[in-house]
């Protein structure tokens, strides 16, 4: 499958911890999105990768939330210090260069109690 | 990015087309219009996307009205598996998509 692939499919923390969650896009797309999906809401945009470099961060992105991208490559985003707050569907897309759509993966839900 | 207008929810008999209005007044000439579709549990999937004129691919065709102030995804032949909430989304570029809340589509046995 050469979708976009993502890890865990599902994670349940307590608050407080720190997660990571891992994207591994389209091969060769040299664009990367993370979105935040939670209940009866449509994806909401969180960051953007223009291959390693991260070109745009959402205000919903605090301080708790990094993404990198280090080679260009698979992306991982991490949360530190969970909060309750924080339980959603974490999204990843990617993109061609020079394409119009955005493929998306399955997918993390995280749940934090 | 122009704020895009749709019904919360729809019905389709199965079958028949299915047509999903968008509302997009205050589009600017740049702005492009993209359709995705979101079956549940599933990350969103790309259906179409236009700018000025009609568009048409395997899975649905985009009707833009000629002021550009609307638009109205038809997917002809309504199953079972096009259950799902369809997002309208009106602006520039593809990058940082604004999703809202979409349509939830119904297609009935």
């Amino acid at each position: 499958d050469t979708g976009v692939s993502q890890d865990p499919r599902h994670k349940i923390t307590k608050r407080g911890q720190n997660v990571t969650f891992r994207c591994d896009p389209i091969s060769e797309h040299n664009r990367l999105y993370w979105y935040r999906q939670t209940l009866g809401q449509g994806p909401e945009f969180l960051t953007y990768f223009q291959n390693e470099a991260q070109l745009e961060k959402s205000r919903l992105l605090s301080d708790r939330f990094s993404a990198e991208r280090p080679k260009g490559s698979f992306s991982t985003l991490e949360i530190q210090r969970t909060e309750q707050g924080d339980s959603a569907m974490y999204l990843c897309a990617s993109r061609s260069r020079g394409g119009f759509e955005q493929y998306f993966g399955p997918g993390t839900r995280l749940t934090v109690t | 990015d122009a704020k895009t207008t749709q019904p919360t929810s729809m019905d389709c008999a199965e079958g028949r087309a299915a047509n999903l209005p968008c509302n997009h007044s205050t589009i600017s000439g740049n702005e492009y219009v993209y359709w995705y579709r979101q079956i549940h549990s599933q990350g969103p999937q790309y259906i179409i996307h236009g700018l000025k004129n009609n568009e048409t691919n395997e899975m649905a065709s985009l009707i833009i009205t000629e002021d550009r102030k609307s638009s109205t995804l038809i997917l002809p032949h309504a199953t079972l598996r096009d259950t799902a909430v369809y997002y309208c989304i009106a602006q520039t570029g593809a990058n940082n998509l604004f999703f809202g809340t979409g349509t939830r589509l119904t297609v009935i046995p």
